[in-house]
């Protein structure tokens, strides 16, 4: 039962332009959402996140947004640059949960950002 | 500041075998979570663990799998009679209380032969 997906496996963008990454999720009880970004051979790094009381969180280039009626959050980088080339990985924590660190992940999109 | 740190970084176990995987949290942290990501998948949550005590093992395979966390030393995780499925990348976590983001360590790369 794959309570948080990511139904696009890859994604390519030009240097420069946006690169939108999508998530949906199934159980109503998340209410904290975060985005990691994660290179080969490395452990997965936090980029942003946003509670389910906001519809809206930016940092920098990165900005999520959450639907929560329609159960989706996307992940928008502008402008994409090569270098944000990674496995892009949607986390949710369900708000009957002890901590935090439980995330349920989505499977992954892999970006790649030409130059 | 030393991140999460995990040893070995590679392991390679023949079936039947015992795995022991050790993660050091953050200097501080004292809340420890173990993933595991099977190739071409997302990361499953396994384990959470604080100092000596086990929180919540509901990812955890109901045998062969086992995870401590003592009061002096790493976390460990250790797979006994490992089998072909358990060929993975296992990430640690660790967070300083139980509200905040938790920080992943590079993983150790298990395979089985």
């Amino acid at each position: 039962d794959q309570q948080v997906k990511q139904n696009s496996p890859s994604l390519s963008v030009q240097e420069g332009r946006i690169s939108i990454l999508n998530c949906d999720y199934t159980n109503s009880m998340f209410d904290y959402f975060l985005w990691y970004k994660k290179y080969p051979a490395e452990g997965p790094t936090f980029l942003i996140s946003i509670s389910s009381i906001k519809d809206k969180n930016e940092d920098g280039r990165f900005t999520v947004f959450l639907n929560k009626s329609a159960k989706h959050l996307s992940l928008h980088i502008v402008p994409s640059q090569p270098g944000d080339s990674a496995v892009y990985f949607c986390a949710a924590r369900d708000e009957g949960g002890t901590s935090y660190g439980k995330l349920t992940f989505g499977q992954g999109t892999i970006l790649t950002v030409h130059p | 500041n030393a991140g999460v740190m995990q040893n070995p970084r590679h392991l390679v176990r023949r079936r039947g075998q015992e795995a022991r995987l050790r993660c050091s949290p953050v200097k501080g942290h004292s809340h420890v979570y173990w993933y595991r990501q099977l190739p071409e998948e997302g990361l499953k949550f396994m384990v959470y663990l604080q100092k000596e005590n086990i929180i919540d093992e509901s990812g955890m395979p109901k045998e062969r799998f086992s995870a401590e966390f003592p009061k002096e030393g790493p976390s460990i995780l250790r797979i006994q009679q490992v089998v072909r499925g358990d060929s993975a990348a296992y990430f640690c976590a660790s967070s300083p209380v139980g509200n905040t983001e938790a920080f992943f360590g590079q993983g150790t790369r298990l395979t089985v032969v």
